[in-house]
C-alpha cells in the first residue's frame, strides 16, 4: 500500500462546477496535510495547508481533513479552465514530506 | 520577492562525473529540502535540512549528498551520477509560523545522465 494515494485521473469537470479531489494516507501519525497545484512543466505551488479535522476554506478552495478515516480532500468551487493542472496531495509525518502521485484535473470550457 | 533559485536548470552529463546543483533562497527560511520527480512515482524527498549544519535523509537519499553551511544555500551533490538519477529535481524552502505555512519551490533542474 502506498503511503499517500490519489486517483491519477484525469478528472474532467465542466467550467463552473465543483471539482473534488481526494487523497488517502496510511500513517496515522501524520500531522500536517498539503495540497499543491502543478501546471505542466512548472514547479509545484502550495495552495492549501490543513492540520486539524474539519474544513479550511481559502477563496474557491476548501480542504477537508478526516483523520479517523485517514482522508483529505480538496474542493474547487466555480472551476475555471485555468484550474486545469495536476494536484498533488502531501502528508507530513515527523520532518518528512510524502507526496501522492497527483490527480490531473481538466476543466472543460 | 520571495524566491528559490536553482542552477543549472538543465544538465546533461556522463556517468561518474561529479556534479553539484545549487539552491538558494532569500526568505531566511530554516527548513530546506530536495525532491526528485519521476513519471508515475511523483515527488520523492531526497534530503532535508532543519537548519544550518542540520541535515537528514528523506526517502531516496542513495547516491546524493547535501550540505547546509549557510542558511540560504542548500546544494545537492551527486558524487558519481548514474543513469537512474536522470530526473527532474526541485529544491524547496519552507517556514511554518503558528497556523500558517509558507513554502516555495525552485524552478527545477532537469538532469540527464548518460
Amino acid at each position: 500500500q502506498k503511503e499517500v494515494e490519489q486517483n491519477s485521473g484525469p478528472l474532467s469537470v465542466p467550467e463552473g462546477a465543483i471539482a473534488s479531489l481526494n487523497c488517502t494516507y496510511s500513517d496515522r501519525g501524520s500531522q500536517s496535510f498539503f495540497w499543491y497545484r502543478q501546471y505542466s512543466g512548472k514547479s509545484p505551488e502550495l495552495i492549501m495547508f490543513i492540520y486539524s479535522n474539519g474544513d479550511k476554506e481559502d477563496g474557491r478552495f476548501t480542504a477537508q481533513l478526516n483523520k479517523a478515516s485517514q482522508y483529505v480532500s480538496l474542493l474547487i468551487r466555480d472551476s475555471q479552465p485555468s484550474d486545469s493542472a495536476t494536484y498533488l496531495c502531501a502528508v507530513r509525518a515527523t520532518n518528512k514530506l510524502i507526496f501522492g502521485t497527483g490527480t490531473l484535473l481538466a476543466v472543460q470550457p | 520577492e520571495a524566491q528559490v533559485t536553482q542552477n543549472p536548470r538543465y544538465l546533461i552529463t556522463v556517468t561518474g562525473k561529479k556534479l553539484t546543483v545549487t539552491c538558494s533562497q532569500n526568505m531566511n527560511h530554516e527548513y530546506m529540502s530536495w525532491y526528485r520527480q519521476d513519471p508515475g512515482l511523483g515527488l520523492r524527498q531526497i534530503y532535508y535540512s532543519m537548519n544550518v549544519e542540520v541535515t537528514d535523509k528523506g526517502d531516496v537519499p542513495e547516491g546524493y549528498k547535501v550540505s547546509r553551511k549557510e542558511k540560504r544555500n542548500f546544494p545537492l551533490i551527486l558524487e558519481s551520477p548514474s543513469p537512474n538519477q536522470t530526473s527532474l529535481y526541485f529544491c524547496a524552502s519552507t517556514e511554518r509560523t503558528g497556523t500558517s505555512y509558507e513554502q516555495y519551490f525552485g524552478p527545477g533542474t532537469r538532469l540527464t545522465v548518460t
